[in-house]
Formats: C-alpha cells, sequence, structure tokens
C-alpha cells in the first residue's frame, strides 16, 4: 500500500525563524508535491517535483523553498516564516498515473 | 489557472440515503476529474476518477461526468454513518504530473 510519511505532525515556529517540513514516501512514485489547506481556499499546490534533484514552483509559492535530494525524501523549507504560513501542510505522490496518495499533514503555527 | 466550485457545501443525510454532491470546473481541457474522501486529521484519499462523458460505478459510488456542461456529480448509495467525511472534487490537466486542482470540498454527515 502507498505511504507517505510526513514530519513533524505539530510544529510551532517565531516569526523570521526558519521552518523545514519533511516528507517521505515507500511508494517509489517519481513525482512528489506539497499544498496546503486553509479554511476558505482548499488545497492549494505550493512546490512540486518530477524526481530527485528536480523542484519546480506551484500556484503559491512565494515564501517558500523545495528540496527533493532523493526519489524518498521531499522538504519544504520556510527561510523566514510569516504568520500568514499558519497552515495544514500535506505532502503527497505520484507515480505516473494521476492517483496522489497523502501523507496526514503538518500543523504549523507561526507565532 | 483551473478553477473547481462544489455544491453544496454541506450535507446531512439519514443512513440509507443517497448523498448527491455536485462540482464544476473551468476548464474543457481538463483531463480527468477525481473525488477524494478527507476525514478530520487526516490527508485527502482517492475515491474515485472519471475522464470519458458518461458514468462510472464503484461499489455504492457512481459518478456522472458531462464535459459540455463542465460539471460531474458524485453519488453516494446507501450512505452509512462512516461516510461522514469532506468530499474534494479535483481536476488534472494535460501535465498531470503537475499535481491536482481542488475544491473547497462539501462536508457529509450521515445520521444513524
Amino acid at each position: 500500500e502507498a505511504a507517505v510519511t510526513q514530519s513533524p505532525r505539530n510544529k510551532v515556529a517565531v516569526t523570521g525563524g526558519k521552518v523545514t517540513l519533511s516528507c517521505n514516501q515507500t511508494n517509489n512514485h517519481n513525482n512528489m508535491y506539497w499544498y496546503r489547506q486553509d479554511t476558505g481556499h482548499g488545497l492549494r499546490l505550493i512546490h512540486y517535483s518530477y524526481g530527485a534533484g528536480s523542484t519546480e514552483k506551484g500556484d503559491i509559492p512565494d515564501g517558500y523553498k523545495a528540496s527533493r535530494p532523493s526519489q524518498e525524501n521531499f522538504s519544504l523549507i520556510l527561510e523566514l516564516a510569516t504568520p500568514s504560513q499558519t497552515s495544514v501542510y500535506f505532502c503527497a505522490s505520484g507515480g505516473g498515473a494521476e492517483t496522489l496518495y497523502f501523507g496526514s499533514g503538518t500543523r504549523l503555527t507561526v507565532l | 489557472q483551473e478553477k473547481v466550485q462544489q455544491s453544496p457545501e454541506s450535507l446531512i443525510v439519514p443512513e440509507g440515503a443517497m448523498s448527491s454532491l455536485n462540482c464544476t470546473f473551468s476548464n474543457s481541457a481538463s483531463q480527468s476529474i477525481w473525488w477524494y474522501q478527507q476525514h478530520p486529521g487526516k490527508g485527502p484519499e482517492a475515491l474515485i476518477s472519471i475522464f470519458s462523458n458518461g458514468n462510472k460505478k464503484e461499489g455504492r459510488l457512481t459518478v456522472y461526468l458531462n464535459r459540455a456542461s463542465l460539471h460531474v456529480s458524485l453519488h453516494i448509495r446507501d450512505s452509512q454513518p462512516s461516510d461522514s467525511a469532506v468530499y474534494l472534487c479535483a481536476v488534472s490537466m494535460n501535465n498531470y504530473a503537475q499535481g491536482l486542482t481542488f475544491g473547497l470540498g462539501t462536508r457529509v454527515s450521515v445520521f444513524p
């Protein structure tokens, strides 16, 4: 069964601090994605990747960086966190068909 | 940019009834349309997808797609309390590797 694991599950950060959200998949999928989910906005795509070493901008990339050092791992980096980045973040993987497999999410609060 | 709108925002149905959800999308060139289910505190899970005009049935789920009217619907027969969740409509474009565009969701509550 497809497995996507996110860490941490919950994170509290201070404004201006650096935050790294991690995602690991054991599906051997080429494509990985970072979404954020907010009331009134739904799921929005931040960054995605076609494979190790690649990162692409999604619909709302400003304030975020991504890193894909290996097939299994995809990180989302907030260099200077702001309160507007308080949200629930979901990582997903996809293997060439269109089904996306999501992790359980990371709840980030920026104070 | 693709826009996906869902209705109603919420739906309350008794156990055993049919749940009917609607979704409209903005781009006729959209590829597949997906329905995902999301329980509280969990990530979305794919339920069913459709590409061609017409209907597709899987178990208690039936999806209808009309590309001319840019409309897709999901019907859940014999709704169960375990079906209580948020249902998300999602659309892929020509390059499916670029991810899916999601609607805001319909919250379904099934009471015994």
